[in-house]
């Protein structure tokens, strides 16, 4: 049973604009999330991460934000510029446990 | 560092052939993870090591899959005998300190996009 799950497949934006995505999970013992991002034929590569105790993290045009009650994660791109088109998976961990990653949603931004 | 690297890049086979795929990890990184991709089921962990023992391998699918670690710098995963369903693309990674610590992350290799006729 999927317990990270990314339920929009994929996202169209225009440059300039934002480009939101979403996760959700079911595991209320995670505490440690994290962001990857993926191009072709490459593998992912980390972008951005969030601890439990936090509800933001922000790291220049990326900002995650968190809602425990809603078990809900999501990832803003403002602005978002053509090469962000790729892959974004988001993960979440237990600490000292695995993590576990959602399906993937295809991002792409319209120039 | 050259990053995780993985062979071959491609893999075509036939079903009931044995597959073996290759991983280097990052040097000093003492965890190393096999992942599977698909499009049902996104990033699927097979199979981790802590210093080249396997710690956790209840995400292999079947019996037909194995994984070894001889040393530091080296895995591989097998199938054998492949299947058409075991299509995929699988990735290794590695990390430094460990899963689900905070501040740590997963240096994925580039993937070996495996196809079973």
């Amino acid at each position: 049973d999927q317990q990270v799950k990314q339920n929009s497949p994929s996202l169209s934006v225009q440059e300039g604009r934002i480009s939101i995505l979403n996760c959700d999970y079911t595991n209320s013992m995670f505490d440690y999330f994290l962001w990857y991002k993926k191009y072709p034929a490459e593998g992912p590569t980390f972008l951005i991460s969030i601890s439990s105790i936090k509800d933001k993290n922000e790291d220049g045009r990326f900002t995650v934000f968190l809602n425990k009650s809603a078990k809900h994660l999501s990832l803003h791109i403002v602005p978002s510029q053509p090469g962000d088109s790729a892959v974004y998976f988001c993960a979440a961990s237990a600490v000292g446990n695995q993590f576990y990653f959602g399906t993937g949603t295809s991002l792409t931004v319209i120039p | 560092d050259a990053g995780v690297i993985q062979s071959p890049r491609h893999e075509v086979t036939e079903m009931g052939q044995e597959v073996t795929l290759r991983c280097k990890p990052i040097s000093g990184h003492d965890y190393l993870f096999w992942y599977r991709q698909t499009m049902m089921r996104g990033l699927e962990l097979l199979i981790y090591f802590n210093n080249n023992v396997p710690i956790d391998d209840s995400g292999m699918p079947e019996d037909r899959f194995s994984a070894k670690m001889p040393n530091a710098s080296f895995s591989t995963l097998k199938i054998q005998p492949s299947e058409p369903r075991d299509s995929a693309v699988y990735f290794c990674a590695s990390s430094f300190s460990g899963q689900g610590a905070p501040g740590d992350t997963q240096y994925f290799g580039p993937g070996t996009r495996l196809t079973v006729l």
